[in-house]
C-alpha cells in the first residue's frame, strides 16, 4: 500500500531533550515535506525536500532541523524542544512530475513539550 | 509570500443540503488549487484541485470554482452525507509547489 508512514503517532517530552519524529514514504517521491497544524492557524510548513541532500525552509522553520540522506526518509529533528512547539506535525510526499502536484499526508505525530 | 483565506470557520448543514466553503488567495502567480479533506485522527486527503487554466471542475457531487479575476476559488459539496463531516483545507502554489499554502481550515458538519 501507497503511504507515508510517521513515527510516534503520539509523543510527550520535556523541554529541552533532543527528539526526531520520523517520516517514511514508499512511492518514491521526490518532494518531502514537514508542516505543523495549530488550531486556527491551518498547515504551516516548517521544512521541504525536492530530492535527497536537497532541503529548504518552509514558513516557520525556527527550532527545527532536516535531513535526505535518502530518498524515502525525511526526519524532523527538534534539537531543543519548547512548549511552544506542542503541535500536530504531518509529513507528506508527492512526485515532482508536470501536473501532478497531489500530496500523501502521514497520519500524524501528536507532540507535547512540557 | 502567499496568503490563503478561507470561510466559513464552522459550517453545518442538513443532510441532502449543499455545502460551499470559499476561499481567497494574494499570489496572483499562484495557478494550482486543491481541497484536503482532514477526518478525525488522520492526515489530510487530497479530494479535488483545479489549475488556473480551468474555471471549474467536478468530479461526482464535490466541485470546485475558480474565479482569477477577483482571486478567490470554492468547493461546493452537493447532496450531502453524514460522511461529508470533517474539516477542510484549501491551498494555493504557484505551480512549483515548492511551497503549498494552506487555509486556516473549515469545520463541515453534516446533520442527519
Amino acid at each position: 500500500e501507497a503511504q507515508v508512514t510517521q513515527n510516534p503517532r503520539y509523543l510527550i517530552t520535556v523541554t529541552g531533550k533532543k527528539l526526531t519524529v520520523t517520516c517514511s514514504q514508499n512511492m518514491n517521491h521526490e518532494y518531502m515535506s514537514w508542516y505543523r497544524q495549530d488550531p486556527g492557524l491551518g498547515l504551516r510548513q516548517i521544512y521541504y525536500s525536492m530530492n535527497v541532500e536537497v532541503t529548504d525552509k518552509g514558513d516557520v522553520p525556527e527550532g527545527y532541523k532536516v535531513s535526505r540522506k535518502e530518498k524515502r526518509n525525511f526526519p524532523l529533528i527538534l534539537e531543543s524542544p519548547s512548549p511552544n512547539q506542542t503541535s500536530l506535525y504531518f509529513c507528506a510526499s508527492r512526485k515532482t512530475i508536470q501536473g501532478d502536484y497531489g500530496y500523501t499526508f502521514g497520519s500524524g505525530t501528536r507532540l507535547t513539550v512540557v | 509570500g502567499e496568503n490563503v483565506e478561507q470561510h466559513p470557520s464552522t459550517l453545518s448543514v442538513q443532510e441532502g443540503d449543499s455545502a460551499v466553503i470559499k476561499c481567497t488567495y494574494s499570489d496572483s502567480a499562484s495557478n494550482y488549487f486543491p481541497w484536503y479533506k482532514q477526518e478525525l485522527g488522520k492526515g489530510p486527503q487530497l479530494i479535488i484541485d483545479i489549475r488556473s487554466n480551468v474555471g471549474e471542475k467536478k468530479d461526482q457531487r464535490i466541485a470546485v470554482t475558480l474565479n482569477k479575476t477577483a482571486k478567490h476559488f470554492s468547493l461546493h459539496i452537493t447532496e450531502t452525507q453524514p460522511e461529508d463531516s470533517a474539516v477542510y483545507f484549501c491551498a494555493a502554489s504557484t505551480g512549483s509547489a515548492r511551497q503549498l499554502t494552506f487555509g486556516s481550515g473549515t469545520q463541515l458538519t453534516v446533520l442527519p
